[in-house]
């Protein structure tokens, strides 16, 4: 299984919600990613996170606030968003952290904020 | 902060031919470097990559070049079908003292004609 997965696909959120995405991994991986990517953007790196500890925040807004419950998932969980923190949300995961390890994404969940 | 830059923003090239999408990177430090392919609606797919110790490495019609000596990245796609048509990154993963973090390039959008 070389497969991550994400949920929801699509989300739709007033600036008052708050709500939760979704990433799963079973290829025994014990990196994992959040990145943000903005039409015709490349993806931007969020949080990292190695052996469940949270080991990279790149000055992310606090309305954001990642979450590694386990080895295998992993949450990012949303409040008072901003329209402008509407984007395609990725999710990757790799064997670790340091070295040459290739990055798996998932396909990522489509998010409006309006 | 070193970011990996991209020649041409978009490629078009008819079924059957070659396609060579360029990439320059700016951090001498970097030792991997990944290409990856995204589909409309989808997350980036892993295509192929190569370290730093290498010069070249062969995929399934796909072929990467690396010339350490003008940072410069290229992918190389033989015979190219209308399935290719996608954006392309390339991505390089900074040294440790970064974080070994993975810092894509702006995207080439690679168009099929048949």
């Amino acid at each position: 299984d070389t497969e991550v997965t994400q949920t929801p696909k699509h989300l739709v959120m007033g600036m008052t919600n708050k709500k939760s995405l979704k990433c799963e991994q079973h290829m025994g991986h014990r990196a994992m990613y959040w990145y943000k990517q903005k039409a015709k953007k490349p993806p931007e790196l969020m949080f990292v996170y190695s052996y469940e500890k949270l080991s990279i925040n790149e000055s992310v807004p606090s309305r954001f606030s990642p979450e590694c419950p386990n080895s295998s998932l992993l949450n990012l969980h949303l409040h008072a968003l901003q329209p402008e923190d509407s984007a395609l949300y990725l999710c990757a995961s790799s064997l670790r952290t340091s070295g040459t390890y290739e990055q798996y994404f998932g396909p990522g969940t489509r998010l409006t904020v309006t | 902060g070193e970011s990996v830059g991209l020649h041409l923003p978009t490629l078009s090239v008819q079924e059957g031919d070659n396609s060579i999408i360029n990439c320059a990177y700016s951090n001498s430090a970097s030792d991997y470097f990944i290409w990856y392919k995204q589909e409309s609606g989808k997350g980036p797919q892993f295509i192929i990559d190569i370290r730093s110790n290498m010069d070249k490495r062969q995929g399934q019609r796909v072929t990467v070049l690396l010339n350490k000596t003008v940072k410069h990245l290229s992918l190389q796609i033989a015979a190219t079908q209308p399935g290719d048509s996608a954006v392309y990154f390339c991505a390089e993963e900074g040294p440790r003292e970064y974080g070994n973090k993975l810092v894509f390039g702006a995207g080439t959008i690679l168009r099929v004609k048949s």
